[in-house]
């Protein structure tokens, strides 16, 4: 069965600055995928970003980038110029790469931003 | 487009009685939903795959007997929670498969159901 660890419970950063929340998986498939999940106050799921593990290039969506490691089973999320609607909980996510599975969902990371 | 609704988004019932829940991709067919549990302030468990005209696929330690999935159209999939007691109190979150075949699926999450057994 497929893990997946988030260790930070929360973390807080200033608004303009940098965050990386960190997560490792561990699996024996060779073929997945990973994502990271918004889910605000409204606890709306919300895909931040995807990554194919097939893929050597990190994924990007405009402020929001990935450190994919695949041999360390690694997957970092990277937010640049936190803004204050970044707050949230942050679920790191793996799936099985057949396309038709369910999603294994870390334990979460609760951003805040401080003004 | 790829919305993906829930009905009702809060739901309060009496312990011992049963309680359905709706979950609707609206734009697109969706051959494939899933079914999630959220307790308070924790992650999101996986209790099922509902597949259209077949039975539901069920996680290890879930009882299917007390979590009825009947997943009868291509848009639609229900969750009954029979017998319900306050344990089963929690955040429901639904999920339908869409894109095309051999490109990527990506789920769609619906926006949650809260049910509360008292």
């Amino acid at each position: 069965a497929q893990t997946v660890t988030q260790s930070q419970p929360e973390m807080s950063v200033q608004e303009a600055e940098t965050v990386t929340l960190s997560c490792t998986y561990d699996t024996s498939e060779s073929d997945y995928y990973l994502f990271w999940y918004k889910q605000p106050p409204s606890r709306q799921m919300i895909l931040v970003i995807r990554q194919e593990a097939y893929k050597q290039q990190n994924a990007t969506e405009n402020r929001f980038s990935v450190n994919f490691q695949k041999a360390a089973k690694s997957f970092s999320l990277k937010i640049s110029d936190s803004q204050l609607g970044d707050a949230a909980m942050y679920f790191c996510a793996y799936r099985s790469g057949g396309g038709a599975d369910g999603l294994t969902f870390g334990k979460g990371t609760h951003l805040i931003i401080q003004p | 487009g790829a919305v993906v609704s829930q009905h009702p988004s809060r739901v309060i019932c009496k312990s011992g009685t049963s309680v359905k829940i709706e979950c609707r991709s609206l734009d697109f067919q969706a051959t494939t939903m899933f079914w999630y549990r959220q307790f308070p302030k924790q992650s999101l468990m996986l209790m099922a795959t509902s597949n259209e005209g077949s039975k539901a696929t069920y996680e290890q330690g879930v009882e299917k007997d007390k979590f009825l999935i009947n997943h009868a159209s291509l848009t639609l999939s229900t969750l009954t929670v029979t017998s319900a007691h306050p344990e089963d109190s929690s955040f429901y979150i639904c999920s339908a498969l869409g894109g095309l075949a051999g490109v990527s699926y990506e789920q769609y999450f619906g926006p949650g159901t809260r049910l509360t057994v008292t």
